[in-house]
């Protein structure tokens, strides 16, 4: 069974950098037969998916336009995880940010979810 | 980014049938095959319930059942159950290469 377990700070300053990490267990982050997905949910813009990354002999990754200009997911194979940065961030950024595996174009599984706040 | 378009909320009695439809355009919904359906209950991660139009993971319930013609695709859930109760969201692969989610949908089971 596939398990995400995600990790990162709960609060963020505006204008910094939001880091938050998804480890997984009962796949790799280098199958080809998926993909590894970042998607937030906010009570005011609801679920919107951020982006992925896959393996398919070489690592692609694939950005939603709306934060295309500040956003970096990368995998990390030594620990089977990957990572989502999103930059400049403002309180227009506060979500809880949940990984998920792409299986079929879909998301079958999900990680627990991290709340975080962009304050000062 | 663009939503695709739930009805805020749908209720109904134990055993009866509901139908929720999401509304999407000829670049998502209408142009793929890739229509999935996610329950969520409050505090919890969303739950894969429908992939590919109409096809249910392992485990889900057969009262759960999907379909799609033209840009609407329609989750239905029959024999409505107090556990059913809960936000439910679809989702559709798009040709801009990305996904779209849909407005949400609660249920409520009177």
């Amino acid at each position: 069974q596939v398990q995400l377990q995600q990790s990162g700070p709960g609060l963020v300053k505006p204008s910094q950098t939001l880091s938050v990490t998804c480890a997984i267990s009962g796949d790799s982050v280098s199958t080809i037969s998926a993909a590894w997905n970042w998607i937030r949910q906010s009570p005011s813009r609801g679920l919107e998916w951020l982006g992925r990354i896959y393996y398919r002999s070489r690592w692609h990754k694939d950005y939603a336009v709306f934060v295309k200009s500040r956003i970096s997911i990368n995998p990390d194979t030594s620990k089977n995880q990957f990572s989502l940065q999103l930059s400049s961030v403002t309180p227009e950024d506060t979500a809880i940010y949940y990984c998920a595996r792409e299986g079929t174009s879909c998301f079958d599984f999900w990680g627990q979810g991290t709340l975080v706040t962009v304050s000062s | 980014q663009s939503a695709l378009t739930q009805p805020a909320s749908v209720s109904g009695s134990p055993g009866q049938s509901i139908t929720i439809f999401c509304t999407g355009t000829s670049s998502d919904v209408g142009g793929y095959n890739f229509v999935s359906w996610y329950q969520q209950h409050p505090g919890k991660a969303p739950k894969l319930m429908i992939y590919d139009v109409s096809n249910r993971p392992s485990g889900v319930s057969n009262r759960f059942s999907g379909s799609k013609s033209g840009n609407t695709a329609s989750l239905t859930i029959s024999g409505l159950q107090a556990e059913d109760e809960a936000d439910y969201y679809c989702s559709s692969y798009a040709n801009t290469i990305s996904y779209f989610f849909g407005t949400g949908t609660k249920v409520t089971v009177l």
